[in-house]
């Protein structure tokens, strides 16, 4: 399983667009990126899965260089309601062991 | 739209004593999950389940977890004889596919072991 990085914490502000960044150097060629949210107190809840270049959907884009070492999870215009944890997977998809990791607390602040 | 829903949602034990939670993941849904996270740490993969048998466990799923599908439409944990560092919330989830990587997941059950 590829190893991901990513930021522990982060703040942000209200209406700015947040770009939280993990990085995964030995990803396999078979390997997806996903991105999971989780709220205080509630299971972690799908955002975004890319394989190359930009994938985006009515929440979030998903920014992944060519290399695919790193990739990008961007939400556009942040409100308080954004402040949560992100994780971001890397996995095979046809893998049935789906691993999180620490995760990105993010903090959005008014 | 479908959810999965998980019951109790708060389970208060002594130790030693079985508890069993229980899930009813999204009716179309082939693949199922247990996730289990202790206050304050990560999301922990414990167990996934396809055609009435285990797929993948981890580590923390040893001879005290078992799950089981008694119908077709229940989910269930069970950990025979639980321990104060089983207290966590554990939370089931399910898929209908696993290229989109996407699980749905359940709002959780806390159990709180004294």
């Amino acid at each position: 399983l590829a190893k991901t990085t990513q930021p522990i914490s982060m703040d942000s502000y209200e209406g700015q667009e947040v770009n939280i960044t993990c990085s995964h150097n030995n990803i396999a060629t078979n390997d997806y990126i996903t991105w999971y949210q989780q709220f205080p107190s509630q299971g972690p809840r799908f955002i975004i899965q890319g394989y190359k270049t930009k994938v985006t959907n009515e929440v979030a884009s998903l920014f992944i260089p060519a290399d695919r070492k790193s990739s990008t999870l961007s939400l556009p215009r942040v409100s308080l309601s954004d402040t949560a944890v992100y994780y971001c997977l890397v996995r095979w998809n046809r893998d049935d062991k789906i691993i999180f990791g620490k995760g990105t607390r993010l903090h959005i602040l008014p | 739209e479908p959810e999965v829903t998980q019951t109790p949602s708060h389970q208060v034990t002594q130790m030693g004593q079985e508890v069993i939670l229980r899930c009813v993941p999204i009716s179309n849904h082939l693949y199922f999950y247990w996730y289990r996270q202790i206050l304050g740490q990560k999301v922990e993969f414990l167990v996934s389940f396809y055609n009435n048998e285990i797929s993948e466990k981890s580590e923390i799923f040893d001879d005290q977890f078992s799950v089981e599908r008694p119908d077709g439409s229940n989910f269930t944990l069970k950990i025979r004889s639980t321990k104060l560092e089983d207290s966590a919330m554990y939370f089931c989830a399910s898929a209908d596919r696993l290229d989109t990587g996407e699980l749905f997941f359940g709002e959780g059950s806390r159990l709180t072991v004294l």
